[in-house]
């Protein structure tokens, strides 16, 4: 069974600031990572996805992550942030072989400040 | 393509009464998830569908739970009896099962509240 850690509950930051949403998992096979982000009221969105290839990963709104394997970590990064990133950020696994139920931390809240 | 759509978007119901939310998803998408979310924590796997069947359910799935995706399009969930402990947010998310791209694509979720 997979499980998946995410290491800050609440991560304040000054706007423009760089920021790290730490995320850890545990799987004896080997998975796809994502990261949603849920805004107030919404649904969750996909930023990113690792399923294979290079390990530094792109998504939207300047947001990537990177894929350590040694480490079992796929931490999220955003070099300068801006207010309209506050949101609930949610790290989740899936097996790659059955690749279905997606398996979710408990979700980091950023809170962007000016 | 107008996303994955839930209905409702707030249900308010007493202990003891049934409950029923609609999911409708992308329309050329064959896999359907139900996902339950509460407070303070990431969303927990229901129970998914391939076309109009049924493939896989969580322990989380009570027998007051029941999910249908008659037509292999939108899907129900049905809660019996319900209890304050189903007070969550209840999320569907669709797919088109392709391979190892598939990425799931998730709805604004149903709230309910069980007083």
């Amino acid at each position: 069974a997979q499980s998946v850690t995410q290491l800050d509950s609440q991560v304040p930051v000054f706007e423009e600031a760089p920021v790290e949403l730490r995320c850890n998992y545990s799987s004896s096979v080997s998975v796809y990572l994502f990261w949603y982000v849920q805004y107030p009221n919404q649904g969750l969105q996909l930023l990113l996805k690792y399923l294979s290839g290079s390990t530094l990963v792109k998504g939207i709104n300047g947001f990537e992550a990177e894929f350590n394997k040694s480490q079992t970590s796929f931490h999220l990064r955003k070099p300068s942030v801006h207010i309209s990133d506050t949101a609930e950020y949610f790290c989740a696994v899936s097996e790659v072989q059955a690749g279905t139920a997606l398996i979710f931390g408990k979700g980091t809240t950023l809170s962007v400040s000016s | 393509d107008t996303g994955v759509s839930q209905d409702p978007r707030h249900k308010i119901t007493k202990r003891g009464q049934n409950v029923t939310f609609r999911c409708d998803p992308i329309s050329e998408h064959n896999r359907l998830y139900w996902y339950r979310q509460t407070l303070g924590q990431g969303p927990e796997f229901l129970t998914y569908f391939q076309n109009e069947a049924q493939l896989e359910k969580s322990r989380l799935l009570s027998d007051r739970f029941s999910a249908e995706r008659p037509k292999g399009s939108f899907s129900t969930l049905e809660i019996q009896r319900t209890e304050q402990g189903d007070s969550a947010m209840y999320l569907c998310a669709s797919s088109l099962a392709h391979g190892p791209q598939e990425t799931q694509y998730f709805g604004p979720g149903t709230r309910l509240l069980v007083l």
